[in-house]
């Protein structure tokens, strides 16, 4: 099996505040993580790339330093939005990568929905 | 030109029918080919990985890849009102020296009993 799970699933919260969302790969390693956004009836839209012991490599638009990312394990990262606002309000899913070189597959978490008031 | 072309749709089937949901990409390099299923308000499910061309069938689901054409395609067969979803069609290749998959738009199926 391949699981990812998310934590918290949905998360509502007041305008200047910070909200962390973990993402786990329970049975398997991942070296490499990625963090998407989707709003309402929209694409989903990769926001970042994740590496185990590396900075993360940020999407063009994406600020770097309002979602910080942290790769600590094998199995955790995380993303914080720091000092929210109501325009990041949104479907945030993270997904893992399974597998080496092109045989890989990525399997995504339940995502978490975050309402900023 | 997207990197990853899918029809948005929706794709209206009677329940029963086959569902036939088409993907081109740009990337002649491309190796891996993957189709996920979103439900409404939840996030993606991986249901296929295909990587060499022709055709993989698992259960009612049949992926086909033809890449000197740049193609790959899902049929659902017995389509039922529980695949009524958003399809998506992902391509990973080597961008900048790494690899990275392209998601498409998405294609909305609704099946209907």
């Amino acid at each position: 099996g391949a699981v990812v799970s998310q934590h918290p699933s949905r998360v509502i919260c007041k305008s200047g505040t910070s909200v962390k969302i973990e993402c786990r790969s329970l049975d398997f390693q991942a070296t490499t993580m990625f963090w998407y956004r989707q709003f309402p009836k929209k694409s989903l839209m990769l926001m970042a790339t994740s590496n185990e012991g590396s900075k993360a490599t940020y999407e063009q638009g994406v600020e770097k330093d309002k979602f910080l990312i942290n790769h600590a394990s094998l199995t955790l990262s995380t993303l914080t939005v720091t000092s929210a606002h109501p325009e990041d309000s949104s479907f945030y899913i993270c997904s893992a990568r399974k597998g080496l070189g092109n045989y890989n597959e990525q399997f995504f978490g339940p995502g978490t929905r975050l309402t900023v008031l | 030109q997207k990197e990853v072309e899918q029809n948005s749709g929706p794709l209206s089937v009677p329940e029963g029918a086959i569902a036939s949901l088409n993907c081109t990409y740009s990337d002649r390099g491309s190796q891996s080919f993957f189709w996920y299923r979103q439900y409404s308000g939840k996030s993606p499910e991986l249901i296929m990985s295909i990587y060499s061309n022709g055709d993989k069938e698992d259960g009612r689901f049949t992926a086909q890849l033809n890449k000197a054409s740049q193609y790959v395609s899902l049929l659902i067969r017995d389509s039922q009102p529980s695949d009524s979803a958003t399809y998506l069609c992902a391509v990973n290749g080597n961008s900048g020296g790494y690899q990275k998959v392209t998601f498409g738009t998405g294609t909305k199926l609704q099946v209907i009993p």
